[in-house]
């Protein structure tokens, strides 16, 4: 199984909310990512958490806050966003130090 | 320069004709390559991947790697309107966590 599950698949959030997207892999994937990808964009890469601690974060804005609570899930808290935040956030995990990594589906974010 | 490049195209091409696509790289210490296809307003999905030059194949997909022309490229034969779609390259290191995305190419099989 190479699934990558993602909720919600489409989220619309005023500036001033809070709201949270989920990422979840049974992969056994000790690696797992958060990208930003902006439509005729590649992916984007944000944070990287390795064994459940970060260890990658692209210099994102702190109105982004990513969590790994267990080696399965991810979190990104939203807060305070922009409408150029609007954009597909998409989840991915890999084993830790292989390349090929696999994409979740993509949470729609607009941000209004 | 761009760590690496691909041709966004759009592509245009008939059903059941052979597609290819490519990407170059600057940096020899990439190791792995892979390719994905990209649905609109989905998530990517991994087609290829490879460690090493020469050719892999899964199917009517081809992968093939030249590291010391540092260009890779990915065959669709017998192409499908099912293969419409955005394809990425991605590169990596050993070890490194981060990938390089080429810009993606929009292709589109015409019944």
């Amino acid at each position: 199984d190479t699934e990558v599950t993602q909720t919600p698949k489409h989220l619309v959030m005023g500036m001033t909310n809070k709201k949270s997207l989920k990422c979840e892999q049974h992969m056994g994937h000790r690696a797992m990512y958060w990208y930003k990808q902006k439509a005729k964009k590649p992916p984007e890469l944000m944070f990287v958490y390795s064994y459940e601690k970060l260890s990658i974060n692209e210099s994102v804005p702190s109105r982004f806050s990513p969590e790994c609570p267990n080696s399965s899930l991810l979190n990104l808290h939203l807060h305070a966003l922009q409408p150029e935040d609007s954009a597909l956030y998409l989840c991915a995990s890999s084993q830790v130090g292989i390349g090929e990594q696999y994409f979740g589906p993509g949470t729609r974010l607009t941000v209004t | 320069q761009k760590e690496v490049e691909q041709d966004p195209g759009p592509l245009s091409v008939p059903e059941g004709a052979i597609v290819s696509l490519n990407c170059t790289y600057s940096n020899s210490a990439f190791q792995y390559f892979m390719w994905y296809r990209q649905y609109s307003r989905k998530g990517p999905e991994l087609l290829m991947y490879t460690y090493s030059s020469g050719n892999k194949e899964d199917g009517r997909f081809t992968a093939q790697v030249d590291k010391s022309s540092k260009y890779i490229s990915l065959f669709i034969r017998d192409s499908q309107p099912s293969d419409s779609a955005t394809y990425l390259c991605a590169i990596g290191r050993g070890g490194a966590q981060k990938l390089v995305f080429g810009q993606g190419t929009r292709l589109t099989i015409n019944p």
